[in-house]
């Protein structure tokens, strides 16, 4: 089974601070990952996508991608209590249209 | 770009009544688009994919003859939840792949269905 794993957290770190988010993935021949964040009571909002090996950054944000160790991950940096919010992982496994989500983790930026 | 909504935001209904949600893509057209459902304090789940001109497909353990999908243009693609039951009442939120069937996608503001 083709899955998405992250820690549920919560993930607390100070205001300023650089918040590091990750995630694993069972498909080595996965293509196009995704990160979200979800505020409570709202909708994912997609943040960064991400297909290639290495970073990509917008930003406050780095996505990271390593293919051969199945693992992308998500840099905030300055984080802020705005922040604070569950970030979704997503990752398109090939054979399948729709993506696959992670559980989320929840962060927390404390003033 | 890729702008989806969704209507209604927020609806409450009585135990054995029909519900629809249509889901839209603003500014951009759709061949493809998703509906989820999730519970408090868990995470997505899919319930099925719908398609332009064609029957949608359900993941498993989801009743296709309870949540009716309907993807008949594309921009418009409805989800009506048949004989609703206290159980249904969940956030339901559809996405859309992006513009030119990129992977990313975007979704909407989301339905909370309250059935009473």
């Amino acid at each position: 089974q083709k899955e998405v794993e992250q820690n549920s957290g919560p993930l607390s770190v100070p205001e300023g601070a650089i918040a590091s988010l990750n995630c694993t993935y069972s498909d080595r021949v996965s293509q196009s990952f995704f990160w979200y964040r979800q505020y409570s009571g709202k909708s994912p909002e997609l943040i960064m996508s991400i297909y290639s090996n290495g970073d990509k950054e917008d930003g406050r944000f780095t996505a990271q991608l390593n293919k051969a160790s199945q693992y992308v991950s998500l840099l905030i940096r300055d984080s802020q209590p705005s922040d604070s919010a569950t970030y979704l992982c997503a990752v398109r496994f090939t054979g399948r249209r729709a993506l696959t989500f992670g559980s989320g983790t929840r962060l927390q930026v404390q003033p | 770009g890729a702008v989806v909504s969704q209507h209604p935001s927020r609806v409450i209904c009585k135990s054995g009544t029909s519900v629809k949600i249509e889901c839209r893509s603003l500014d951009f057209q759709a061949t493809t688009m998703f509906w989820y459902r999730q519970f408090p304090k868990q995470s997505l789940m899919l319930m099925a994919t719908s398609n332009e001109g064609s029957k949608a497909t359900y993941e498993q353990g989801v009743e296709k003859d309870k949540f009716l999908i309907n993807h008949a243009s594309l921009t418009l693609s409805t989800l009506t939840v048949t004989s609703a039951h206290p159980e249904d009442s969940s956030f339901y939120i559809c996405s859309a792949r992006g513009p030119g069937g990129s992977d990313e996608q975007y979704f909407g503001p989301g339905t909370r269905l309250t059935v009473t």
